[in-house]
């Protein structure tokens, strides 16, 4: 079965750091782009970051670009997602997303998502 | 990082069909045939709907279609059922030096 499971979210206070992961299965890993997109309580989503299949290509939205950091494990089939400086405005469900048609950059066709996990970010 | 404009919410009975529409700009869905829509259930993950502007996934009804006109993108829902009710987003490739991917907002639909 084709799955992501994303893991390593909570509660963390404002400045703080966390690590999130994403173990891929059922599909060849290397051969994607991946991506992380969050969606904050009660909005929309919010496209964040991506990572090409051999990590040669990373892009982040402007609202995390100098704070979250995109990497990946081909041979243990993970993504990860470093998120310094935390702030309020980064709490939200956090995804991980496979594009479906690029291996090198991204172009927003997510084809396979996971679960999500929850990042809040409070005092 | 501008967001794609959708309506709020739209609305239709069973068995009608409705449209939801997704403007961008001309660096975004008017450059680009790389528009995908998703509809997402409440406390569920995004589903794939449509890629590249009309393509299905597999296992996709055909009663979702996609279309682009300029800088819109619209999604078409025929036959609507139940079970269609669901919020629905668009996104847009947007260029490897700017935004890279931009959603829109979003549209609740409502099936009467």
């Amino acid at each position: 079965e084709v799955q992501l499971v994303e893991s390593g979210g909570g509660l963390v206070k404002p400045g703080g750091s966390l690590r999130l992961s994403c173990a891929a299965s059922g599909f060849t890993f290397s051969s994607y782009s991946m991506n992380w997109v969050r969606q904050a309580p009660g909005k929309g989503l919010e496209w964040v970051s991506s990572i090409s299949s051999s990590s040669s290509y990373i892009y982040y939205a402007d609202s995390v670009k100098g704070r979250f950091t995109i990497s990946r494990d081909n041979a243990k089939n993970s993504l990860y997602l470093q998120m310094n400086s935390l702030r309020a405005e980064d709490t939200a469900v956090y995804y991980c997303a496979r594009d479906s048609i690029a291996a090198a950059g991204t172009t927003g066709a997510f084809d396979i998502w996971g679960q999500g996990t929850m990042v809040t970010v409070s005092s | 990082q501008s967001a794609l404009t959708q309506p709020a919410s739209v609305s239709g009975s069973p068995g009608q069909s409705i449209t939801i529409s997704c403007t961008g700009t001309s660096s975004d869905v008017g450059s680009y045939n790389l528009v995908s829509w998703y509809q997402q259930h409440p406390g569920k993950a995004p589903k794939l709907m449509i890629y590249e502007v009309s393509k299905r996934p597999s296992g996709v009804s055909n009663r979702f279609s996609g279309s682009k006109s300029g800088n819109t993108a619209s999604l078409t829902i025929s036959g609507l059922q139940a079970e269609d009710e669901a919020d629905y987003y668009c996104c847009s490739y947007a260029g490897s030096s700017t935004f890279h991917v931009v959603f829109g907002g979003g549209t609740k639909l409502t099936v009467l």
